[in-house]
């Protein structure tokens, strides 16, 4: 139990374009959900917190209009990276916490994003 | 906010060796993880553990809460047990986040 998937697994492209994460999951529900970037060699960094039916809250230094979090129900959360730039190019971690169960967090299998 | 080191940053073991990872907080927690992280990123549960003493085949954790540390064991190394250790903590009165140490390196030769 307690799985938390992620697509795309990974994703390429042109500077300039949005991409969009899922993060979904898949066998519980999670009113509260959140999104890590991790660069290489590098521990995670907390982007933002993703609530069920209201905004998200972002980290000092994270750019809301940037990195757009969307959380429209309790088994799926969507980060959408507009108008990427090479220096946006990262591992992106979601990570779940099951409303029913203790306080564990279940994490995504990541998104690697290289932007050219 | 609250503070996480892991040590050693590093550590080269043979097969069949023993481990002790450490993980020290500043400030009281109500949540504390260890994680492995394997070659592919993918980060795996070892611990929910935010006090006492828990075991899981070859590996164990405790922590001891009122002096702000976790241990992670790792008895009979084997080279699948490479990759990066984190410990990650939810301060008390938080907002459910967890604060990731900056990881363990485990290298396990054969």
């Amino acid at each position: 139990g307690a799985v938390v998937s992620q697509h795309p697994s990974r994703v390429i492209c042109k500077s300039g374009t949005s991409v969009k994460i899922e993060c979904r999951s898949l066998d519980f529900q999670a009113t509260t959900m959140f999104w890590y970037r991790q660069f290489p060699k590098q521990s995670l960094m907390l982007m933002a917190t993703s609530n069920e039916g209201s905004k998200a809250t972002y980290e000092q230094g994270v750019e809301k209009d940037k990195f757009l979090i969307n959380h429209a129900s309790l088994t799926l959360s969507t980060l959408t990276v507009t108008s990427a730039h090479p220096e946006d190019s990262s591992f992106y971690i979601c990570s779940a916490r099951d409303i029913g169960g203790v306080e564990t967090q279940y994490f995504g299998p990541g998104t690697r994003l290289l932007v050219l | 906010g609250i503070q996480v080191e892991q040590s050693p940053p590093d550590l080269i073991l043979q097969e069949g060796a023993n481990s002790t990872l450490r993980c020290n907080f500043s400030d009281s927690v109500n949540n504390l993880q260890w994680f492995h992280q394997n070659p592919w990123g993918q980060l795996i549960n070892l611990f929910y553990i935010p006090s006492g003493t828990k075991q899981n085949g070859r590996l164990s954790a405790t922590t001891v809460a009122t002096e702000r540390y976790s241990l992670l064991y790792i008895s009979s190394s084997q080279t699948t047990d490479s990759g990066v250790y984190f410990c990650a903590v939810e301060a008390q009165g938080g907002s459910e986040k967890l604060v990731f140490g900056k990881g363990t390196k485990l290298t396990v030769n054969p």
